[in-house]
């Protein structure tokens, strides 16, 4: 089956400008992850759901950031009034489960990178 | 505060040797760590996990060890293969949370 996808692959934009990262989850998965990889570090997380509702959005650096899950599948991640320091490769995942033990699968997007000029 | 450290941020081997890759932690809450690998241009892919409440698991060619006591966990890999050359990151969270903690990787170069 299909795996996660992310829309779009590379994203370039000017600081002050509004973007929005889209993730396409694998079907029938409920939780939904993202995070933020900078260069020559791990992933950082950023927030997570379980179905429609936000879980845990401890990670999201300050209200600039916003994410959505609608209906339970596709998420997007928001943000307004970007900054140089936003660059980085925002990465998606999803797994099975709710996820609140650790101990389900996070399967991950190719990530989308943005560049905030 | 770094939770999950990955100190070598490159390791090389020789095809058909063993890779040892290393991580440490200090959070005595993490009850779940996993390892993935990461290819250029690619997401982070699974590679193997281990419970806090064992101390070993094997799938294949990769065995994860998990030392409690000494807050450290490390990934080998034999034998080593040249596909196996990518970044590989060492990964922990909790009982309460789905929240993967990563450490910085560590990028194996396995030379034909």
């Amino acid at each position: 089956g299909a795996g996660v996808s992310q829309t779009p692959s590379n994203k370039v934009t000017e600081k002050g400008k509004y973007v929005e990262l889209r993730c396409d989850p694998i079907s029938g998965h409920t939780a939904l992850y993202w995070y933020r990889q900078s260069l020559g570090q791990g992933p950082e997380f950023l927030i997570y759901f379980q179905g429609t509702g936000a879980a845990d959005d401890s990670g999201l650096p300050n209200d600039r950031f916003f994410a959505v899950r609608p209906e339970g599948s596709v998420s997007t991640l928001k943000i307004q009034r970007t900054e140089r320091g936003d660059s980085a490769v925002y990465l998606c995942a999803s797994s099975l489960m709710s996820g609140t033990s650790g101990k389900d699968t996070q399967y991950f997007g190719p990530g989308t990178r943005l560049t905030v000029l | 505060d770094q939770q999950v450290k990955q100190n070598s941020p490159s390791l090389s081997v020789q095809e058909g040797r063993i890779s040892i890759l290393n991580c440490d932690y200090t959070n005595s809450m993490f009850d779940y760590f996993l390892w993935y690998k990461k290819y250029p241009a690619e997401g982070p892919t699974f590679l193997i996990s281990i419970s806090s409440i064992k101390d070993k698991n094997e799938d294949g060619r990769f065995t994860v060890f998990l030392n409690k006591s000494a807050k450290h966990l490390s990934l080998h890999i034999v034998p080593s293969q040249p596909g196996d050359s990518a970044v590989y990151f060492c990964a922990a969270s909790t009982f309460l949370t789905g929240k993967l903690i990563f450490g910085q990787g560590t990028t194996l170069q396995v030379k034909p």
